[in-house]
């Protein structure tokens, strides 16, 4: 049973440049949460997919958008990149919302 | 607003210890806790769940513990081993925001 796969592992990018995050959520899951984690820092949630909707959006700025395909996978974007989005980005999964949270292994993101 | 805080920042024993970390949260309004272990740059894997109703759960060395008037959790490592050397994050699910916030992780080193 595969578990929750995120693609790629590293990334470099340039200021104002965009990013595209990728998620796959681990078997029988159709729910996918994003999280950014700062070195040193707890993570930060993002937002949530469920049924191919955004549900629940943490405090983060419209650069940040996301989606949820047909197959419950999941894409994070990002615009007009800035140096403090230089982070660790996290997918999770799960059955539903509030229920046990299963994370991948992020992708390090690095923003020069 | 929901503010989760973890007490001892880091933490180093030698093997064979029994250990405590701690967990606090300022609203009791939560569905779930959930514990999680860190590696150095990898993604998170989760340790224990308890849900609002239980007063702790158990996995093999690991006992957490759920005092959700009080605002309080602990995690228990019996007999600690080398490997079990990362960071640990606790995090609630939140009911007033129906979103999953951590703290700030306990790094624990056990010395051979």
């Amino acid at each position: 049973d595969a578990g929750v796969t995120q693609s790629p592992t590293h990334l470099i990018k340039t200021r104002g440049q965009q990013v595209t995050l990728r998620c796959s959520p681990k078997s029988g899951h159709d729910t996918v949460s994003w999280y950014q984690q700062a070195l040193g820092q707890g993570p930060q949630f993002i937002f949530q997919y469920y049924e191919e909707e955004e549900r629940q959006r943490g405090n983060f700025p419209d650069r940040f958008s996301g989606h949820q395909f047909p197959n419950y996978s999941s894409e994070l974007n990002v615009n007009a990149l800035l140096l403090g989005d230089s982070a660790l980005y996290l997918c999770a999964s799960s059955w539903g919302t509030g229920n046990e949270q299963f994370f991948g292994p992020g992708t390090r993101l690095t923003v020069l | 607003k929901q503010e989760v805080t973890q007490i001892p920042a880091a933490l180093s024993v030698p093997e064979g210890e029994n250990l405590v970390l701690n967990c606090s949260f300022t609203d009791s309004a939560i569905y779930n806790l959930q514990w999680f272990r860190q590696d150095p740059g990898k993604g998170l894997t989760s340790l224990l769940l308890i849900q609002s109703s239980q007063r702790e759960q158990t996995s093999g060395r690991l006992n957490a513990s759920l005092d959700k008037s009080s605002g309080r959790s602990t995690l228990y490592i019996a007999a600690s081993q080398p490997g079990d050397s990362a960071t640990y994050l606790c995090a609630v699910w939140d009911g007033a925001t129906n979103k999953l916030i951590f703290g700030t992780g306990t790094l624990l080193a056990v010395q051979p």
